[in-house]
């Protein structure tokens, strides 16, 4: 059975710094990662989508990384900004035969703070 | 439309009452996912349509949930006799699904139903 975990659950850090999220995952055979953001009382915004052949993505001031023979990803975020506190959540596409239906498997999400 | 579509976007509702959350998924996206979050948990997979056929409710919570969609395109979730448990934030997503899984998901706002 998939799992996903993030590490830490929770990130209070000063504008400015930069800063790296953590995300697990049991099984490698994905077809993909995607991080989402959320913020509070609001539905999830993509933030960044990894195919599994693929080992990292950018947009902006976010970078992604997958390595997917050890189950990893990380969202490294430059110079953080009070405007990047949310929830970031980390999902898996599970790939495969038997569960095809492409369904996301979620980590619990860390919580970000940027202090101004 | 250009985004996914959630109606209404909260809803109160009194223990033991029927409710029907919609979902309006970009057009042309054959997959379609319900999902839950409820206070201080991840997000909870509920059901997966690929056109207007469900292949996997495996989340659905229990017999008094209930989803369709038509015309491969809208999507209801009912909810009957609810129950306070039933509290959350539905979330609605949808996705491209030619040719495996390689794309990314697109969320809706969400419904955040109140069961009083």
């Amino acid at each position: 059975k998939q799992e996903v975990t993030q590490i830490p659950a929770a990130l209070s850090v000063p504008e400015g710094e930069n800063l790296v999220l953590n995300c697990s995952f049991t099984d490698s055979a994905i077809y993909n990662l995607q991080w989402f953001r959320q913020d509070p009382g609001k539905g999830l915004t993509s933030l960044l989508l990894i195919q599994s052949s693929q080992r990292e993505q950018t947009s902006g001031r976010l970078n992604a990384s997958l390595d997917k023979s050890s189950g990893r990803s990380t969202l490294y975020i430059a110079a953080s900004q009070p405007g990047d506190s949310a929830t970031y959540l980390c999902a898996v596409r599970l790939g495969g035969r038997i569960s095809n239906t492409g369904k996301l498997i979620f980590g619990q999400g860390t919580t970000l703070q940027v202090k101004p | 439309g250009a985004g996914v579509s959630q109606s209404p976007s909260n809803k109160v509702t009194e223990k033991g009452k029927d409710v029907e959350l919609r979902c309006d998924p970009i057009s042309g996206h054959t997959a379609l996912y319900w999902y839950r979050q409820s206070l201080g948990q991840g997000l909870e997979f509920l059901i997966y349509f690929q056109g207007n056929s469900a292949p996997d409710k495996s989340g659905l919570p229990s017999d008094r949930f209930s989803a369709e969609r038509t015309g491969g395109s809208v999507s209801t979730l009912t909810i009957q006799r609810t129950q306070q448990e039933d509290s959350a934030v539905y979330l609605c997503a949808s996705s491209l699904a030619i040719r495996g899984w390689g794309n990314g998901y697109t969320f809706g706002s969400g419904t955040r139903l109140t069961v009083v």
